[in-house]
């Protein structure tokens, strides 16, 4: 079957470091996505990770080990508008992206 | 307008009734998509039109109806709804369905209640 599991909801401090964690079974895989989603917004893409490794973004890196189907995403210097849901999903064999349920973050004074 | 744009926003319906959410995109993409998330659940991917062509339809009851008369415009005709289908449907945009990296740009959804 297909899976996506990523913590249901996370804190943090401003101006500190958090790691989000996603791992997944899928059938076929063409990359994984991490979207950012604030409350009643639309999600917005962040990264796109195809090939092991990290790629960075500012303050934003994803890293993605295929071998162990997981992926992170690092976010440094927490800032309150950082506050978000933090969608992982995962582009099948059929091209289709599979999603996590999300990961609430929270980030406090 | 920019980027991927839905309305109503907000709807409020009773089972009885008939409704259509519509979504526009102003991206120059050929693929569009419906969506349905609900609270603490992932997206549930529902229609997937590339070239105004059906090209996914993930066993989605028939009382939802999608329609794309052109690559800009899709629509999702609402009729006879329970009220587990109360939940934000989201539309999104990409340059195409296959081969790779196609980042889906999102419109800012439609909360739907069914009373």
């Amino acid at each position: 079957g297909q899976n996506i599991d990523q913590p249901t909801e996370m804190t943090a401090t401003e101006g500190a470091i958090v790691q989000i964690n996603c791992t997944y079974q899928t059938s076929g895989f063409n990359g994984l996505f991490w979207y950012q989603q604030h409350a009643g917004e639309a999600p917005t893409f962040l990264s796109y990770n195809v090939l092991d490794g990290l790629e960075e973004k500012g303050r934003f890196s994803s890293f993605l080990s295929r071998s162990k189907g997981y992926s992170y995403l690092l976010l440094k210097e927490l800032q309150m508008k950082d506050s978000a849901s933090y969608l992982c999903a995962t582009m099948d064999s059929n091209y289709q992206l599979i999603w996590g349920a999300g990961t609430k973050l929270i980030i406090k004074p | 307008e920019t980027g991927v744009t839905q309305t109503p926003r907000h709807l409020v319906m009773g089972m009885t009734n008939k409704k259509s959410l519509k979504c526009e995109q102003h991206l120059g993409h050929n693929a569009m998509y419906w969506y349905k998330q609900s609270a603490k659940k992932p997206l549930e991917l529902m229609f997937v039109y590339s070239l105004e062509e059906r090209v996914e339809n993930n066993s989605v009851p028939s009382r939802f109806s999608p329609e794309c008369p052109n690559s800009s415009h899709l629509f999702l005709h609402l009729h006879t709804l329970q009220p587990e289908d109360s939940a934000l449907y989201l539309c999104a945009s990409s340059q195409g369905v296959q081969g790779g990296f196609h980042e889906q740009f999102f419109g800012p959804g439609t909360r739907l209640t069914v009373l």
